[in-house]
């Protein structure tokens, strides 16, 4: 089955700085990956996806690119800001459900 | 719009009690998952359902059993809690499995 596995654990970056988030997979069947946001205390909620026909997708200051030849996946944040601070899972799935990374720590340090 | 809820939101249980879980989603979206959290390991999928009477296991589905007799609502029963099922169970919706999901509050159960 699929195996994600995503890095850093923790990241901690300026604020004002780009903070990069590196997932790979085994899977190469698996056509869909997400990225979730998971505040303190609060439940997981997506933020961007891609799909395995399109290299890089962008919404303001977030983007993900896709290399599916290397099967690894990147998140990228912008201009980091404070409320950018929290867990971020990055999962994927295809003929099988989704199968999530264990998770970046994201600190923002103002 | 009430979207998807769980109850109970916290839960203290003794190791071989019988423990439910209940969520419960007011989009009609066909799938449904159960996922445990634990700090180190992520989200990882017990169960999930395609449809009303459809379940198929997940990556850690030992321990657990689900229901399915409505499409808004999914339990999940735990038969012989152990202290080793201690964790956050998020309930998540959606569409098909390859697009969002919707996740519940969570909740938060001890074994002891």
């Amino acid at each position: 089955g699929e195996n994600v596995e995503q890095h850093p654990s923790t990241l901690s970056v300026q604020e004002g700085d780009s903070a990069v988030i590196k997932c790979t997979y085994s899977d190469s069947a698996s056509n869909y990956f997400p990225w979730y946001k998971q505040e303190l205390g609060k439940r997981p909620q997506l933020i961007i996806d891609i799909r395995s026909n399109v290299g890089e997708k962008k919404d303001q200051r977030i983007a993900v690119t896709l290399n599916k030849t290397a099967k690894h996946f990147s998140l990228h944040i912008t201009e980091t800001q404070p409320e950018d601070s929290a867990v971020y899972f990055c999962a994927g799935g295809g003929n099988t459900p989704l199968v999530f990374g264990k998770g970046t720590r994201l600190s923002v340090i103002a | 719009d009430a979207g998807i809820t769980q109850s109970p939101r916290y839960k203290i249980t003794e190791t071989g009690r019988q423990v439910t879980l209940m969520c419960h989603q007011t989009w009609s979206h066909s799938y449904m998952f159960w996922y445990r959290q634990d700090l180190g390991h992520g989200l990882r999928l017990i169960y999930y359902s395609a449809a009303a009477d459809i379940t198929d296991k997940g990556e850690v589905p030992d321990g657990y059993v689900v229901s399915r007799s409505k499409t808004e609502n999914f339990p999940l029963t735990l038969e012989s809690a152990t202290r080793s099922q201690t964790s956050v169970y998020f309930c998540a919706s959606g569409t098909s499995r390859y697009n969002e999901q919707f996740f519940g509050p969570g909740t938060r159960l001890t074994v002891l």
